[in-house]
């Protein structure tokens, strides 16, 4: 089993629109989550972590259910701007050893006109 | 942003080069990062320093060498590279603990090998 999993899509969504994603991961001691965004042919780069109560930033919604393991990223009021692959991040500690971040595959979003 | 420069931007190179791969960071961080990102794959760790000093090898072909002289700089030496090789090498780093840090990835070197 992957360590992260995500639904690869690709959504296209018009603008305005409300999207959500989800992403699974496998190890229930991981610790740290995170949301990166990657334009076309650019460098991944932070959107958000995610935090154990949810936390929002503007459009952007994350969630955290450590229960199921999955996390989630919803996105409100579609903009032409948010067109990325969403890379969902998952930290997984060894003991005392630094810990290690798992990248899933990536949720390709198109925001149409 | 400039927190994180790599150079080249684009690298061709034959099974038979010898080529390096230079990733500079501005902010201060201790943790350097490369990665690897093939088409349709997951972004893999390849190794990992902290303070400059490697932590972790993911178990990386030794056709790819890492060099950190110091904590701001991050070389990757490349030799007698296969075809699979080609892929986007991104340069990332961090402050404090893998993981737990957000990171902060270079441009990247999209790199072609012949």
């Amino acid at each position: 089993r992957k360590e992260v999993e995500q639904d690869p899509g690709p959504f296209n969504v018009p603008e305005g629109a409300t999207v959500a994603f989800n992403c699974t991961y496998s190890n229930s001691a991981s610790q740290s989550f995170f949301w990166y965004r990657q334009d076309c042919r650019k460098e991944p780069k932070l959107l958000m972590s995610v935090y154990s109560s949810g936390n929002e930033d503007g459009r952007f919604t994350a969630q955290l259910n450590r229960a199921s393991q999955y996390i989630s990223l919803l996105i409100r009021d579609s903009k032409l701007s948010d067109s990325a692959t969403y890379l969902c991040v998952v930290n997984h500690s060894r003991g005392s050893t630094l810990g290690r971040l798992y990248f899933g595959r990536g949720t390709q979003l198109t925001v149409w006109p | 942003e400039t927190g994180v420069t790599q150079t080249p931007r684009h690298l061709v190179m034959g099974m038979t080069n010898k080529k390096s791969l230079k990733c500079e960071q501005h902010l201060g961080h201790n943790a350097m990062y490369w990665y690897k990102q093939s088409a349709k794959k997951p972004l893999e760790l390849m190794f990992v320093y902290n303070f400059k000093e490697q932590t972790e090898n993911n178990s990386v072909p030794s056709r790819f060498s890492p060099e950190c002289p110091n904590s701001s700089h991050l070389f990757l030496h490349l030799h007698t590279l296969q075809p699979e090789d080609s892929a986007l090498y991104l340069c990332a780093s961090s402050q404090g603990r893998e993981g737990y840090s957000p990171l902060h990835f270079g441009n990247g070197t999209r790199l072609t090998v012949t």
